[in-house]
């Protein structure tokens, strides 16, 4: 069964940094981009950052750009971001994706099919 | 940047109740288009992907259309489990793969 267990959300006041990490199992991590996304209050679902299979790609936000790191280790099925220089608007759910390629009509599609349950970032003083 | 806008922002509606959510493109994307439900405290679920296929284990009253710049879910007979937010996804800009702002489903 694929899991995907995001841990690593606090409280942190604004300025400092936090260290978000995804746990992955039920499935072969290395074969896989991962992403970050996520939620805040009263939002909608933000794309945040992404990574390939490998590390040789990754992609960022521009809300989150300088601030944030993404990074894996396949050998431990892990999935990590770095958020630096917090602020009040980075309060949110962090969730944790896992993308999926699929031929469709000769056309390669991505999207998100399996994701972690979450875990809260609250930015304040 | 793709923009993807939503509409209705939110809607109210009853179980039975056929619903169709409606998703627009700042430019074409061909069907590159994917659905997603959302409710409070659960992992997001992967409704559709490529505009209509269908994903694994999801319900049939769940169908998608369109392409282009144009994409429409449908709900065929809304039951109490499907109250939730709802967002479509373009994958044709990658890696940054982004969302509309969401649909909320709420109860009549």
């Amino acid at each position: 069964e694929v899991q995907l267990v995001e841990s690593g959300g606090d409280l942190v006041q604004p300025g400092r940094s936090l260290r978000l990490s995804c746990a992955a199992s039920g499935f072969t991590f290395d074969d896989y981009a991962m992403h970050w996304v996520r939620r805040a209050p009263g939002k909608g679902l933000e794309w945040v950052s992404g990574v390939s299979w490998n590390s040789g790609g990754i992609a960022y936000a521009d809300s989150v750009k300088g601030r944030f790191t993404i990074s894996r280790v396949n050998a431990k099925n892990s999935l990590y971001l770095q958020m630096n220089s917090l602020r009040a608007e980075d309060t949110a759910f962090y969730y944790c994706a896992r993308e999926r390629r699929t031929l469709v009509r000769g056309v390669i599609m991505k999207y998100f099919d399996y994701w972690g349950q979450g875990t809260l970032v609250t930015v304040s003083s | 940047d793709i923009q993807m806008t939503q509409s209705p922002s939110s809607l109210s509606a009853s179980v039975g109740d056929r619903v169709t959510i409606t998703c627009r493109a700042s430019q074409s994307i061909s069907s590159y288009l994917n659905w997603y439900q959302h409710q409070p405290g659960k992992a997001p679920k992967l409704l559709i992907y490529a505009a209509s296929s269908l994903q694994s284990g999801v319900p049939s009253r769940f169908s998608g259309s369109g392409s282009g710049t144009d994409f429409t879910l449908t709900i065929s007979s809304l039951q109490p489990e499907d109250f939730a937010t709802y967002y479509c996804q373009q994958s044709y800009s990658t890696p940054a793969l982004t969302f509309g702002g969401g649909t909320k489903v709420e109860i009549k």
